[in-house]
């Protein structure tokens, strides 16, 4: 089993600043990554697809970066609305995993 | 629009037997794998099971495996999970979720997820 890790757990920022996430995958994933927002009480949302590709209808600020064991999802400016739980999950090998998750909360 | 209802979640014993369903419109059911998708309270997400378009494939996690038991009716555009033996590790928002690709077995990302529906397994 692949397993993800995301650090850090929590991050407290201010709007406008901007954010960087890490998954780091127990095993190569090539670019089988993907990047998912979760708010409270929501189900969670496809950002980032095959590691850097953006789903439809989000916003540029939006950007993932990484291939093999190391990925990166980047917000370049928070929002208020981008204040929220992120997980990564990897589709190179059953069973699909995904990691723990960083919450982005405000400072 | 594609959308996604879940149901069937509750309270259950230890033991018992539940049967989540998930009701899809908006989209060619029978041409995209599905799959289930776990959070118990306060937690992250755990994959569960998924199925293939045409319904003759399915996956499982060792955690859920000969226990639950993933199946879909393309007539009723529904997708199911039928949960025996439950535990109490097994109670979390149960999210139904379409891949991307529109090929037969499971491939490409979850997209969109339903709204989730409740299972808690407790006397």
């Amino acid at each position: 089993e692949i397993v993800l890790t995301q650090s850090p757990a929590t991050l407290s920022l201010s709007p406008g600043e901007r954010v960087t996430l890490s998954c780091r995958a127990s095993q190569s994933v090539n670019s089988y990554l993907a990047w998912y927002q979760q708010k409270p009480g929501q189900a969670p949302r496809l950002l980032i697809y095959d590691a850097s590709n953006r789903a439809t209808g989000i916003p540029a600020r939006f950007s993932g970066s990484g291939s093999g064991t190391d990925f990166t999802l980047t917000i370049s400016s928070l929002e208020p609305e981008d204040f929220a739980v992120y997980y990564c999950q990897q589709r190179r090998s059953w069973p699909l995993t995904f990691g723990g998750g960083t919450k982005v909360e405000i400072k | 629009e594609v959308q996604l209802l879940e149901s069937g979640g509750g309270l259950v014993q230890p033991g018992g037997s539940l049967r989540l369903s998930c009701a899809a419109s908006g989209f060619t059911f029978n041409t995209y794998a599905m799959s289930w998708v776990r959070q118990a309270p306060g937690k992250g997400l755990e994959w569960v099971s998924a199925i293939s378009g045409s319904g003759g494939s399915t996956y499982y996690a060792d955690s859920v495996k000969g226990r639950l038991t993933i199946s879909r009716d393309n007539s009723k555009n529904t997708l199911y999970l039928q949960m025996n033996s439950l535990r109490a590790e097994d109670t979390a928002v149960y999210y139904c979720a379409k891949f991307t690709s529109q090929v037969d077995a499971p491939s490409g990302w979850f997209d969109p997820w339903g709204q989730g529906t409740l299972v808690t397994v407790s006397s």
